[in-house]
């Protein structure tokens, strides 16, 4: 068990909704990054904050948006859903703001678009 | 373009056999490397990680990884596998660069399976 949390574990959805999935970091740290993993494309560095503030950004997509709130947990919305959104979504938390810091992850968000 | 490779896609091995995992990166200078294994259905555990200094990294779970900068080539190994090593493992670097937006970049991952 890393620390880190997130819920839902499931989520099944349709075309065209929208979800948010929450992570909740490892007491202490305070960064929370948010990964997608798809068998087309692997693990995918989506979006990283630090103690609330965007630190840095990859590929996340402009209908996906996330916060990092003061208790430091992290929320992750995706909207308008597409078919090739249905993936894992994992969240790590690390303790400092450098990306080399080691990151600590949750069991993951598997969402499935229908 | 910069990036991550691990030429295995899948790897099968006895149990008590060693094991080596290949990475190999293209950047311009020596990226942060690291090793991360995922266990069936959970996320992700770092291995290792090497940043400078000793080549050879020792690991959690028995792990070791050698950088060798000739070769751009970051491998991870085991001596004696165990049964419960069967994984997904991945290679993932972070870019020397300076300034903000480093992100982790990841390997495509190697599957491991273990007969018994």
């Amino acid at each position: 068990d890393s620390g880190v949390t997130q819920t839902p574990k499931h989520l099944i959805t349709a075309t065209g909704q929208r979800v948010t999935l929450r992570c909740s970091p490892r007491s202490g740290d305070l960064s929370v990054y948010w990964y997608q993993q798809s068998l087309d494309q692997g693990l995918q560095f989506l979006i990283h904050y630090y103690n609330g503030e965007e630190r840095a950004k990859g590929n996340i997509l402009e209908r996906f948006s996330a916060q990092q709130f003061p208790d430091l947990h992290s929320e992750l919305n995706l909207s308008s859903l597409e078919l090739g959104d249905s993936a894992l979504y994992f969240c790590a938390s690390s303790v400092g703001r450098q990306t080399t810091d080691t990151q600590y992850f949750g069991p993951g968000t598997r969402l499935t678009v229908l | 373009a910069q990036s991550v490779t691990q030429p295995d896609i899948h790897i099968t091995v006895s149990e008590g056999a060693s094991l080596e995992l290949r990475c190999n990166y293209s950047y311009g200078a020596t990226p942060y490397l690291f090793w991360y294994v995922q266990s069936p259905g959970q996320g992700l555990q770092l291995l290792l990680k090497y940043f400078s200094g000793d080549t050879l990294v020792q690991g959690i779970k028995g792990f070791e990884a050698e950088f060798k900068r000739s070769q751009s080539s970051f491998n991870l190994r085991k001596p004696s596998v165990h049964w419960s090593d069967a994984a997904e493992y991945f290679c993932a670097v972070v870019a020397p660069q300076a300034g903000n937006n480093r992100k982790l970049i990841w390997g495509l991952g190697t599957s491991l399976a273990v007969n018994p």
